[in-house]
């Protein structure tokens, strides 16, 4: 397809696993940004990524969350040691370059840690 | 930290009525935008407002920009079950890449 996607759509771990969670951009899109949404409230930014710049981090809320992107296409989220307050839907959107207004969202990963 | 406030938080109204959304912050925005989600999938963009005082209609969707770039509103004429859905607003602070999310209002059309 041509969307953004994601994998998986939904995961369910233990607390204190750790898991990885994958965002497919928009072919050629350069920026890609990574949010966090709970249940029927707005999105948290984590972190965005701009072609090969250093990604900007500062929405991570926590040294256990860490993400890459890797030639700069697919992005992986990582969180460890996973915590029940982690769970939430984690929102994956590119776009096709800094200047664009437009971010296009993926249908997300449901984390529920138990 | 900026915050965006939308309100009302929930809104259950009958096919056939109108209705306005509130996205306000004390902060001042380069860009607004609209999105509309619905439940599994990820938001999708309505519109992006820009300048002070601008209005953008789209079908029955109206949509405007403060003049001071810190709020905006949404209205919906002649709503329709298929306008049910969360609808969130999102800023554009400055230079920066990332979006400051509202907490969304939850929009019911009943048929």
């Amino acid at each position: 397809g041509a969307g953004v996607s994601q994998s998986p759509s939904n995961k369910v771990t233990e607390k204190g696993k750790d898991v990885e969670l994958r965002c497919d951009p928009i072919s050629g899109h350069t920026a890609l940004y990574w949010y966090r949404q709970s249940l029927g409230q707005g999105l948290e930014f984590l972190i965005y990524f701009q072609g090969n710049s250093a990604p900007d981090k500062s929405g991570l809320p926590s040294d256990r969350f860490s993400a890459e992107r890797t030639g700069g296409s697919v992005s992986t989220l990582t969180i460890q040691r996973t915590q029940q307050e982690d769970s939430a839907v984690y929102l994956c959107a590119s776009s096709p370059g800094q200047s664009y207004y437009e971010q296009y969202f993926g249908p997300g990963t449901r984390l529920t840690v138990t | 930290t900026q915050l965006l406030e939308q309100s009302p938080q929930f809104l259950s109204i009958q096919e056939g009525e109108n209705l306005t959304v509130y996205c306000n912050s004390s902060s001042v925005f380069s860009s607004l935008q609209w999105y509309r989600q619905e439940p599994g999938e990820g938001p999708v963009l309505l519109v992006t407002v820009v300048t002070g005082g601008e209005v953008k209609k789209l079908k029955r969707l109206t949509f405007q920009f403060g003049d001071a770039r810190k709020d905006s509103s949404l209205h919906i004429t002649a709503a329709q079950p298929g306008d049910t859905g969360l609808y969130l607003c999102a800023g554009r602070s400055g230079s920066a890449r990332q979006l400051t999310f509202g907490s969304g209002t939850q929009l019911t059309v009943l048929p």
